[in-house]
Order: C-alpha cells, then sequence, then structure tokens
C-alpha cells in the first residue's frame, strides 16, 4: 500500500496570507496525485488532478506542485472560505488502491 | 449539471447487512467509473471500492473485500453497496462519487475524484 503522508497536521494563517501544504508518498506515484478541500459537515471538493491541474471552477489562488514523492499545494492569498481540512491522494496504482493523506487542517490564525 | 444523491444509510447491529444506493444525473452515467469512499466520525477519508462503467469490473479495499459488494444499474443511474458482515469499524458517512480521468501520453489515467455526494451515515452498534 502506498502510505501518503501530510505535514504539517495544523496549519494556522492569517487571511490574506500564503498557505503551503506538504504531502509525501512512500513510493513515486508519478504525477497521479489529487487535492481535495472539506469544510466542516460537507463532502469533499476536487481542488487539483494531475498534481497541478486545477479543477473546474477553482480558483487561481490554488496552485499544485511536485511529483514522484514529494507534492505541494499553495493558496496564494487565503480568503475566509479556505479555512478547510485538505487531503492529497494517490491514484497512480491499477487495480486501484488508492490512499488519501491524513489531512492538513487550515485554521485562522 | 452533475449530482449525486446516496441514501440507504442508517443504524445496523454488527453482523448485519445494508445496501446503500447513489442516484446519478447530470452526465452520462454508464460512460464513466464510479467509487464509494467513507469517512469514520472524526477521521480522514478512506477509499473503499470502485466499480468500471459497464459494471463488469470492481475493485475493493482490503479492509471490505469478501463483505462489501459494488454494482451499477445503468439503466437507472444508480450505483450500489451491498455491505455485509458489518463491524463497528465500518461506521463512517459513506460518499459516492465520481472517477475522474485524464490523458497521459496516450493512456487514460483515471483515479481522482471530481464530483461527490452528500453522503450518507452508516452505523454499526448494538
Amino acid at each position: 500500500e502506498i502510505v501518503m503522508t501530510q505535514s504539517p497536521a495544523t496549519l494556522s494563517v492569517s487571511p490574506g496570507e500564503r498557505a503551503t501544504l506538504s504531502c509525501r508518498a512512500s513510493q513515486s506515484v508519478s504525477s497521479n496525485l489529487a487535492w481535495y478541500q472539506q469544510k466542516p459537515g460537507q463532502a469533499p471538493r476536487l481542488l487539483i488532478y494531475g498534481a497541478s491541474t486545477r479543477a473546474t471552477g477553482i480558483p487561481a489562488r490554488f496552485s499544485g506542485s511536485g511529483s514522484g514523492t514529494e507534492f505541494t499545494l499553495t493558496i496564494s492569498s487565503l480568503q475566509s472560505e479556505d479555512f478547510a481540512v485538505y487531503y492529497c491522494q494517490q491514484y497512480n496504482n491499477w487495480p486501484p488502491s488508492w490512499t488519501f493523506g491524513q489531512g492538513t487542517k487550515v485554521e485562522i490564525k | 449539471e452533475v449530482q449525486l444523491l446516496e441514501s440507504g444509510g442508517g443504524l445496523v447491529q454488527p453482523g448485519g447487512s445494508l445496501r446503500l444506493s447513489c442516484a446519478a444525473s447530470g452526465f452520462t452515467f454508464s460512460s464513466y467509473a464510479m467509487s464509494w469512499v467513507r469517512q469514520a466520525p472524526g477521521k480522514g477519508l478512506e477509499w473503499v471500492s470502485a466499480i468500471s462503467g459497464s459494471g463488469g469490473s470492481t475493485y475493493y479495499a482490503d479492509s471490505v473485500k469478501g463483505r462489501f459488494t459494488i454494482s451499477r444499474d445503468n439503466s437507472k443511474n444508480t450505483l450500489y453497496l451491498q455491505m455485509n458482515s458489518l463491524r463497528a469499524e465500518d461506521t463512517a458517512v459513506y460518499y459516492c462519487a465520481k472517477v475522474g480521468g485524464t490523458m497521459v501520453r496516450g493512456v487514460i489515467i483515471i483515479g481522482y475524484f471530481d464530483y461527490w455526494g452528500q453522503g450518507t451515515l452508516v452505523t454499526v452498534s448494538s
């Protein structure tokens, strides 16, 4: 099983500041990496797929980078609606055994 | 507009069974793989199962293999998850999700979840 490790567990950021979230895979997942945002009581929402492609309707302040085992999600200027939990997910293996990271909570500083 | 609406959750005793349904609309259902993802209370996300567009191929996480069965009825645009021999650790919100894919160097790579339902809560407890 490919283990996904996210850091930090919690990130305290002031509105308007940049947030940088990390995700590490236990083995290479190429660029087959997605990021999701989840707010309390809601379903997750796809932000990024293919490590760096924004999903439909996702603002440009969200960007993804990386390949292999190291990935980053950057939120360039945090808005109030961005405070949430963020998950990375790899989808590199077939047959599927897709795995998620444990999540990073972005909270208001 | 893509919509996914789960139903069928509830309280069940350990060892019991439950069938979840997910009604899909807004896209050509039979053209896409579908999946179930769950989230235990206060915990992270866990992929549970996936099924090809035709329904001919199914895949499971080790944690549910042999106990859960995924299926679909393309004539009804509906996805199902039959859950048997339920355990306390199966307690979670179960999400239905459409599986997205992209073409990479001539090969379609699938496996991210581009649309999600609102979830249905399954509680396994005596």
